[in-house]
C-alpha cells in the first residue's frame, strides 16, 4: 500500500511482558517518528529516526523503551518488562526532510493488563 | 520549551463556519501545522504555514502570524464528517509537538 502500516494493530500484554511493535514507512521517506497517545490527549513525541540514525530519543520515558531502523526503512519499537502505564496508542509516522509534513500510520493500541 | 493553547471543546452547526484559534509558544519554531484526527483513528495532514498569512485549501484555511505566536484553522461549509479533534502542532527544528487539540462538535 502507499501509505504507513503498523502492526500489530493491538497488542494485549501482561505486565512485565516485552512487546514489539513495528512500523512499515511511505517508500521513501527519509524520516520517522515514533510517538505515543493517551486517551483525550495529543500525540507526545518518543523519538526520531533519520534514515538509520536515531537523532532524538529524548522523549522515552524509560530505559525500557527502545527503538531501532537497522535499514533505513521498517523500524521497530520494543518495550520491555510492559507497566500498566504503557498502556496507550503507539503512532508512527513518515515524512521526507521537505516539505517536513508528517503522515501518520494506523497506530497500535497496547493494553497492559 | 513550548506551550499550545487552544479550545477544549466547540460546537457547530452544519453548513456554518467555525474558526479554532491557537497560540504557541516553542524555541526553534520553523512553521505550523494543523492535523485532523477522527475518534479511533490517526492523525491526518492538513496544512502546513510558513510564511504569515493566510492559506486556503478547499474548505478549509489556515493564517499564521509568527510575530503574535498565533494561528486559526477556519473551516467552512461544515459537514457532519467534520465531528473530530482538531491539533494545532508548531514545528520545532526537526520535530512536530502537538497540543491537545480541539474537539468539534457538529450539530444538525
Amino acid at each position: 500500500g502507499a501509505g504507513v502500516s503498523q502492526s500489530p494493530r493491538y497488542k494485549v500484554a501482561k505486565r512485565g511482558q516485552d512487546v514489539a511493535l513495528r512500523c512499515d514507512p511511505i517508500s521513501g521517506h527519509v524520516s520517522l517518528f515514533w510517538y505515543q497517545q493517551a486517551l483525550g490527549q495529543g500525540p507526545e513525541f518518543l523519538t526520531y529516526f533519520q534514515n538509520e540514525a536515531q537523532l532524538d530519543k529524548s522523549g522515552l520515558p524509560s530505559d525500557r523503551f527502545f527503538a531501532e531502523r537497522p535499514e533505513g526503512s521498517v523500524s521497530t519499537l520494543k518495550i520491555q518488562r510492559t507497566q500498566q502505564e504503557d498502556s496507550a496508542v503507539y503512532l508512527c509516522a513518515s515524512s521526507f526532510p521537505s516539505p517536513p509534513a508528517q503522515y501518520f500510520g494506523p497506530g497500535t493500541r497496547l493494553t497492559v493488563l | 520549551g513550548q506551550n499550545i493553547d487552544q479550545p477544549t471543546e466547540m460546537t457547530a452547526t452544519e453548513g456554518a463556519i467555525v474558526q479554532i484559534n491557537c497560540t504557541y509558544q516553542t524555541s526553534g519554531f520553523n512553521g505550523l501545522f494543523w492535523y485532523q484526527q477522527h475518534a479511533g483513528e490517526a492523525p491526518t495532514f492538513l496544512s502546513y504555514n510558513v510564511l504569515d498569512g493566510l492559506e486556503e485549501k478547499g474548505r478549509f484555511s489556515s493564517f499564521l502570524s509568527r510575530s503574535k505566536g498565533y494561528s486559526y484553522l477556519l473551516l467552512k461549509e461544515l459537514q457532519m464528517k467534520d465531528s473530530a479533534s482538531y491539533l494545532c502542532a508548531p514545528g520545532r527544528d526537526d520535530k512536530i509537538i502537538f497540543g491537545k487539540g480541539t474537539r468539534l462538535h457538529i450539530l444538525p
